[in-house]
């Protein structure tokens, strides 16, 4: 079945530093490939997507690209801030908009000091 | 933007009892809800689709005489764990449908004693 693997944390790096949290994939499909962010307390909330192969979803100064022949999307950041640190979660879906099921990785857990 | 709430944040009940969670959409109408389930260091997984006016539908493995799911509105959706036991201490979410993108409640921890 499908399933997404990523880095096991907790990550923790100082402000300014950067950021890669790496996230691998296996479908039988072609997903669509999303990262989700959860800030203490509050929900998981939609950070980026990526609908298909070479596309590169970004929000916030993330970013993220779809690389089918590595079947990866690893996030990246140039220069974490103390308020990015959160739980992040990389998910795949057959729906484009993630509105079907999704299938998500165990977590990252990022902290920044300052 | 879409919010979705879940009730009781957190509950400690004992063994053999049930326990129900609800979920809201705050600010929009979901015809369609979801209900994870996460364990420690694990990933969200899935348990059932909840859609407004009919029967869940329940991914493989999840019992739905265990995890009972009602949807009875266009924003609210439950879910009752019956006869509670520890291995059901975990963490639930659940999140709704609109527009094609899914809104995630802040969820809810559940410890049976």
């Amino acid at each position: 079945g499908d399933s997404v693997t990523q880095m096991e944390g907790p990550v923790t790096l100082s402000e300014e530093a950067f950021l890669t949290i790496n996230c691998t994939y296996t479908a039988t499909g072609y997903p669509s490939l999303f990262w989700y962010v959860q800030y203490p307390g509050e929900g998981l909330q939609l950070l980026l997507k990526a609908t298909k192969a070479d596309d590169k979803g970004s929000n916030k100064g993330f970013e993220a690209t779809y690389r089918k022949e590595t079947t990866s999307f690893h996030l990246e950041k140039g220069s974490v801030q103390v308020s990015d640190s959160a739980v992040y979660f990389c998910a795949l879906s057959v729906s484009p908009e993630g509105g079907n099921k999704l299938v998500f990785g165990a977590g990252t857990i990022l902290r920044v000091k300052s | 933007g879409a919010v979705v709430s879940q009730h009781p944040s957190w509950v400690i009940c004992k063994s053999g009892t049930s326990v129900k969670i609800e979920c809201r959409s705050l600010d929009f109408q979901a015809t369609t809800m979801f209900w994870y389930r996460q364990f420690p260091k694990q990933s969200l997984m899935l348990m059932a689709t909840s859609n407004e006016g009919s029967k869940a539908t329940y991914e493989q493995g999840v019992e739905k005489d265990k995890f009972l799911i009602n949807h009875a509105s266009l924003t609210l959706s439950t879910l009752t764990v019956t006869s509670a036991h520890p291995e059901d201490s975990s963490f639930y979410i659940c999140s709704a449908r609109d527009s094609g993108t899914q809104y995630f409640g802040p969820g809810t921890r559940l410890l049976v004693l």
